[in-house]
């Protein structure tokens, strides 16, 4: 089963930030906590990871609190072309799986 | 550098066939994973290859199966076909020791 819980969907306004919230209260010290979103029909996106530090890049920024229970992943200024469901997932770093487990995600409605 | 190649990219096929769909890996990936998606499961994991080895199976049937090749190209059979199996099939592809996975654009399979 699915470590994460978001909500089913959100709206933004295009140009504004859009904050995505996920919360894994019982993940452990070594997992890591990855998002992908899913645009519609199409296979899932890697857009971002991170364990503990706060993560960003060309996509996205990742926030992790503190006590790592709850994460935001943060698109700075949002565009139409944003809209879809993005999954928060969390992962043990094994060397012998690559496997997700995708719970239902949170579906972004970006609107004009 | 390509992507995640699956073919076909749409199927159509009768209760009791069977069925193979094609994923070729991002060169360099050893790593092939399976998914499939419908509206009422969601994303769930199939099964998972690396170096021509199943590492991890998802809870299906044993109607489902794959194998990987030498050059990590991955197919998925599906014998005997059932209604619920129309579905979106996914493969990911990665290095295979715990780093992001790239997902392909799927097969979608329509069993009728």
């Amino acid at each position: 089963d699915a470590k994460t819980t978001q909500p089913p969907s959100m709206d933004c306004a295009e140009g504004r930030a859009a904050n995505l919230p996920c919360n894994h209260s019982t993940i452990s010290g070594n997992e890591y906590v990855y998002w992908y979103r899913q645009i519609h029909s199409q296979g899932p996106q890697y857009i971002i990871h991170g364990l503990k530090n706060n993560e960003t890049n060309e996509m996205a920024s990742l926030i992790i609190t503190e006590d790592r229970k709850s994460s935001t992943l943060i698109l700075p200024h949002a565009t139409l072309r944003d809209t879809a469901v993005y999954y928060c997932i969390v992962r043990v770093p094994m060397a012998n799986t690559d496997k997700l487990i995708f719970g239902t995600g949170t579906r972004l409605q970006v609107f004009p | 550098k390509a992507g995640v190649t699956q073919t076909p990219r749409y199927l159509i096929k009768t209760r009791g066939q069977q069925v193979t769909l094609s994923c070729s890996p991002i060169s360099g990936h050893r790593s092939v994973s399976w998914y499939q998606q419908t509206p009422g499961q969601g994303l769930q994991f199939l099964f998972e290859y690396f170096s021509e080895t199943q590492r991890n199976k998802g809870n299906f049937p044993g109607r489902f199966s794959g194998r990987q090749f030498s050059n990590s190209r991955s197919e998925m059979n599906v014998s005997t076909l059932e209604l619920g199996d129309s579905a979106l099939y996914l493969c990911a592809s990665s290095f295979g020791y715990n780093t992001e996975a790239f997902f392909g654009q799927g097969t979608r399979l329509t069993v009728v």
